[in-house]
């Protein structure tokens, strides 16, 4: 079965702009995270959904980044006014729950993202 | 807080020889779980396994094998007989039960020459 799917895989955009990045979750997943991976702080949690419960958002680095999810499958994070700070590789998982005791986290393959 | 230790940033072995990664975490929680995933130039990180913290019994599957000591907080991995395709980042994390998140390591490079 197709696992997680993210788009697009590379983004650029100029300093200032507001940029959209896509997870499509593995099929009957309910719980879906956000993660980025950037040099300096490595692998960093950002948001996480379970189902319709309302979203962990406590990794979100600043009010610039939100995420949306969608009829409890696809989500969007959305960075408003980007900085060079945010470059980064944008990572998506999903799971079949939000128990980690009885789920395992998978990942797609990111979007990197480049703010010039 | 919870904390996780990958000392070793770059490694880099002989094709056959052995290749141990060290993780050393931290964390105030009774019920943790603990998990290995690897990176491969593609980026996508694919899970390679995970222990609960009320089970130390050490496990070997095919060329990996993993050593668990909750008495010095340590989840090591070791690759055998490395071969090419083990080039990767690998990183060990840490969630607590009831905490969705996963707290990662800052990864360890492994190159494999031929």
């Amino acid at each position: 079965g197709a696992g997680v799917s993210q788009s697009p895989s590379n983004k650029v955009t100029e300093k200032g702009k507001d940029v959209e990045l896509r997870c499509d979750p593995i099929s009957g997943h309910t719980a879906l995270y956000w993660y980025r991976q950037s040099l300096g702080q490595g692998l960093e949690f950002l948001i996480y959904f379970q189902g319709n419960s309302a979203p962990d958002k406590s990794g979100l680095p600043s009010d610039r980044f939100s995420a949306e999810r969608t009829g409890g499958s696809v989500s969007t994070l959305t960075i408003q006014r980007t900085q060079q700070e945010d470059s980064a590789v944008y990572l998506c998982a999903s799971s079949t729950s939000g128990t980690v005791a009885k789920n395992i986290q998978y990942f797609g393959a990111g979007t990197r993202l480049s703010v010039l | 807080a919870q904390k996780v230790t990958q000392a070793q940033t770059e490694i880099s072995v002989v094709e056959k020889e052995d290749v141990t990664l060290d993780c050393v975490y931290e964390t105030r929680d009774t019920t943790y779980y603990l998990f290995w995933y690897k990176q491969p130039p593609s980026g996508e990180l694919v899970f390679l396994i995970r222990r609960n913290s009320f089970d130390e019994q050490n496990e070997i599957s095919g060329r990996y094998s993993w050593n668990f000591q909750k008495s010095t907080s340590s989840f090591n991995f070791t690759i055998t007989a490395s071969q090419v395709v083990d080039s990767a980042v690998y990183f060990c994390a840490l969630s607590s039960y009831g905490n969705n998140r996963l707290a990662f390591g800052k990864g360890n490079q492994v190159v494999v020459i031929p």
